[in-house]
């Protein structure tokens, strides 16, 4: 079965700082991945996916991510915080199990960016 | 296209009552999951309708039941409700496969 690790379920950076959100993951076949936000009172929107091309994947809002599998990692970065960032994000492993997938999701990390 | 629409928004209930809620996918998607979303469990997978049958369960009891329509349209019913079921449930559509899922914005349950 398929597992999902989020290292900190808070993580506070000041604006204008580096964005580090760490995901491990576990999977006996191969994994797409995914990182989801949401913010208060809304539904989880996709941030970016891992699908088997390149490694290293950018997605919304300047986020990116980079596909270890050595380490089985997927961590989300940025450059640079802004305050908008400020919401909860979750890593999300979908493995497929006969003719579909199943999703299963981290408990999340609460980014916190002050000003 | 228009995303994935989840009504109503908010709801109160009370305990014993039933409730039921609705999710009208993304056009063209069949799949349609749902997702319980709560502060100490997080985020728990609850069943997952493709063309009206349902294709994956999660481990909630039986008071929590659904249904696909036609149209794709899926509702979710929870029966005898216990204050415990307060939660955002969360409501996704994808393809067929069901490898991305897009998520609506949540229907917010409280039950006094």
């Amino acid at each position: 079965a398929q597992s999902v690790t989020q290292l900190g379920s808070h993580v506070s950076v000041s604006e204008g700082a580096l964005v580090l959100l760490r995901c491990n993951y576990s999977s006996s076949v191969p994994p797409y991945l995914f990182w989801y936000v949401q913010y208060p009172n809304q539904g989880l929107q996709l941030l970016l996916k891992y699908t088997s091309a390149a490694t290293l994947v950018k997605g919304i809002n300047g986020f990116e991510a980079e596909f270890k599998k050595s380490e089985t990692s997927f961590h989300l970065t940025k450059p640079s915080a802004h305050m908008s960032d400020a919401a909860e994000y979750f890593c999300a492993v979908s493995v497929k199990r006969g003719s579909n997938y199943k999703l299963t999701f981290g408990k999340g990390t609460l980014l916190t960016v002050n000003p | 296209k228009a995303g994935v629409t989840q009504t109503p928004r908010y709801l109160i209930k009370t305990r014993g009552q039933q409730v039921t809620l609705s999710c009208s996918p993304i056009s063209g998607h069949r799949s349609v999951s749902w997702y319980q979303q709560t502060p100490g469990q997080g985020l728990q997978f609850l069943f997952e309708y493709f063309s009206e049958t349902q294709r994956n369960k999660g481990n909630f009891p039986g008071r929590f039941s659904g249904r696909q329509f036609s149209n794709s349209r899926s509702e979710m019913n929870v029966s005898t409700l216990e204050l415990g079921d307060s939660a955002l449930y969360l409501c996704a559509s994808s393809a067929a496969t069901g490898v991305e899922q897009y998520f609506g914005p949540g229907t917010r349950l409280t039950v006094t």
